[in-house]
Parts: C-alpha cells; sequence; structure tokens
C-alpha cells in the first residue's frame, strides 16, 4: 500500500538557517511527488511538484526538493529560512487510481523560525 | 491553476445537525475531491467527485454520512449529517487541473459542540 513518512513532527530553526525538512514514500511505481504548505488558518499551497526527469526541482518561495528513488525519499530544502516560513508542511504522493491521481499526505512537519 | 472558494468558511454546529460546504471553482474540472483534516492531523480523503456519477468514497467514508452532489463541473457540495464532536474538522476541496495536479480550497473549519 502506498504510504508517506515526515519522521519529524516539530523543527525549530533560527531565521536566516539553513532547513530540510524530510518525506520518505512507499509506492509501488514512479511516484508524483508534491509539497504544500499550510499557514495557521489557510488553506494549502502547492510549493513544488515531480513528475519526471531532473530529481532536483525548484519552487516558490525559495524551496527546492530533491527526489532519491534509491533512498524512497523527497525531501525538501531551503537555504535562509525566513520568519514567513512558520507553518505546517505536508508532503505528498499521488497514486494513479481509477483514471486520476488520489493524494496521499504525511503527517506533517510544523516548522518554527526563531528571530 | 484552479481558484476554488468555499462557503462557509467556519461554522460552529449542535451535534446532530447537518451541515452542507459549497465548493466552486473558477473553470470546468472533472475531478473534485474532498477531505478531512482533524485537529493536528493531516488530510485524508473522504471521497472523489466526478460530475454525472455517483461519487467514491473512501474505505471508513460512508455516503449516509456524507452525502456528496456535483450538478455540473464548476461545482460540489459535502453535508456531513448527524453531527457529533468527533466530526470538529477542517473541510477542504480541491480539484484536478488540466496539469493534473490538485488545486486546493481554502478549507471550512467545524466546530460541532
Amino acid at each position: 500500500a502506498q504510504s508517506v513518512t515526515q519522521p519529524d513532527i516539530h523543527i525549530t530553526v533560527s531565521e536566516g538557517a539553513s532547513l530540510e525538512l524530510r518525506c520518505n514514500y512507499s509506492y509501488g511505481a514512479t511516484p508524483y511527488l508534491f509539497w504544500y504548505v499550510q499557514s495557521p488558518g489557510q488553506g494549502l499551497q502547492l510549493l513544488l511538484k515531480y513528475f519526471s526527469g531532473d530529481t532536483l526541482v525548484q519552487g516558490i518561495k525559495g524551496f527546492e526538493a530533491e527526489f532519491k528513488r534509491s533512498q524512497s525519499s523527497f525531501n525538501l530544502r531551503k537555504p535562509s529560512v525566513h520568519w514567513s516560513d512558520a507553518a505546517e508542511y505536508f508532503c505528498a504522493v499521488g497514486a494513479y487510481t481509477s483514471g486520476t491521481y488520489k493524494y496521499i499526505f504525511g503527517t506533517g512537519t510544523r516548522l518554527k523560525v526563531l528571530a | 491553476s484552479a481558484v476554488i472558494s468555499q462557503k462557509p468558511s467556519r461554522d460552529i454546529c449542535q451535534r446532530g445537525t447537518s451541515l452542507t460546504i459549497q465548493c466552486q471553482v473558477d473553470s470546468q474540472v472533472t475531478m473534485m475531491f474532498w477531505y478531512r483534516q482533524q485537529p493536528g492531523q493531516s488530510l485524508t480523503l473522504i471521497a472523489t467527485a466526478n460530475q454525472g456519477s455517483e461519487a467514491t468514497y473512501e474505505s471508513g467514508f460512508v455516503i449516509d454520512k456524507f452525502p456528496i452532489s456535483r450538478p455540473n463541473l464548476t461545482f460540489s457540495t459535502l453535508t456531513v449529517s448527524n453531527m457529533s464532536p468527533e466530526d470538529s474538522s477542517i473541510y477542504l476541496c480541491s480539484v484536478e487541473g488540466v496539469d493534473r495536479f490538485q488545486y486546493f480550497g481554502p478549507g471550512t473549519r467545524l466546530t460541532v459542540t
């Protein structure tokens, strides 16, 4: 069965520091992978996506993620965190089922940024 | 990308009552989805709503509790029936765009007392 694991429930970093959020997935075929961000009281915003091709993908807000098939990982990175990045981050895998892609979400990582 | 709105944005309801949540998208889409996000938890897919056919429910969700309508290609409703405090959640709709990505609405925050 498909699954997504985000091993870090909470992460705290100082503003200006680098960030890496971990995501591991389980899926039998080549996965479609996504990172979403949810600010308090807001809906989900797509940060970036991987379908195929270059394994390093660039997203919005200075985020990037690297797909590593051998490790079944799709970790999100940012070289320098801003206070406005404090939010909850969800990794998701798109599983093709019955003619569409159903998304399976990880449990999320809540990011806190210290001034 | 698609622009999605939901009504209401939040509501407080008494147990035993029902609430209908509306989802409107600014373009015609084939697939719409309804998710539940319980407090402090991740998103769980409730059902997939394809225009012109019955919604397809995920394991653990039934039509009697969460009836869905999909009258046209830009609109869907989700009803949370006979509510209990355990139904307190954020309910989100999403649509599959032409690029095959899912775009999410802002969510409806439901509190059941």
